[in-house]
């Protein structure tokens, strides 16, 4: 079975530019997560997707990052414009429908702002 | 709110050394409990998990016991092995959400 896809691995960017990561969950999964990891921080939960919808994104920074997740499969975050404090590793997680069942994580994308 | 506190790292130790690893939570009611590991350069895996006080969680010879009356959650293992060697996260989920709350990790580093 293949497990949660992102991309891209790494991403460098200018302050004040724009960015945007991709995730493929893993199919048949109906839920879908992106994280924030600090360096030295454990992962922060930014959005959640209950198929197309959202469900939770209550610690989303909205005004600079946005998530859609079209047709309720791939996701992509993107942050306009991007801060120094942005530098983190973003995690996009998925899992089945209902209740709490156990979330499969992505190798996540590790974002650098100069 | 619900929150998990785990010891500092970088934890290193010998070969076949004993490992713990604390970890304590705050919750109201009820939550389940988990230890997720991240390895160099991969994704976040579910190592155990427990869902109830007193339960034990076990996998890949680590061990945690579900410990209400001290909210803890210490990860441990016999004998660690180089391959061992990784970020440990202690994470909760609360009985009336099914937002994961992760610790701030702590790194193992097994010397052979």
């Amino acid at each position: 079975e293949a497990g949660v896809a992102q991309s891209p691995r790494y991403k460098i960017i200018e302050k004040r530019q724009s960015v945007a990561f991709w995730c493929n969950p893993i199919s048949g999964h109906a839920t879908l997560y992106w994280y924030q990891q600090i360096l030295g921080q454990g992962p922060k939960l930014l959005i959640q997707f209950q198929n197309n919808g959202v469900v939770d994104d209550s610690q989303l920074p909205k005004d600079r990052f946005s998530a859609e997740r079209l047709k309720g499969v791939d996701s992509t975050l993107k942050i306009q414009p991007a801060k120094l404090e942005d530098s983190a590793v973003y995690l996009c997680a998925s899992s089945l429908e209902g209740g709490y069942n156990e979330q499969f994580f992505g190798p996540g994308t590790r974002l650098t702002v100069l | 709110g619900n929150s998990v506190t785990q010891m500092e790292g970088p934890v290193t130790l010998s070969e076949e050394a004993f490992l713990t690893i604390n970890c304590t939570y705050t919750a109201t009611g009820y939550p389940s409990l988990f230890w997720y590991v991240q390895y160099p350069g991969e994704g976040l895996q579910l190592l155990l998990k427990a869902t109830k006080a007193d339960d034990k969680g076990s996998n890949k010879g680590f061990e945690a016991t579900y410990r209400k009356e001290t909210t803890s959650f210490h990860l441990e293992k016999g004998s660690v092995q180089v391959s061992d060697s990784a970020v440990y996260f202690c994470a909760l989920v609360g009985d009336s959400s099914y937002k994961l709350i992760f610790g701030s990790g702590t790194r193992l580093l097994v010397r052979p």
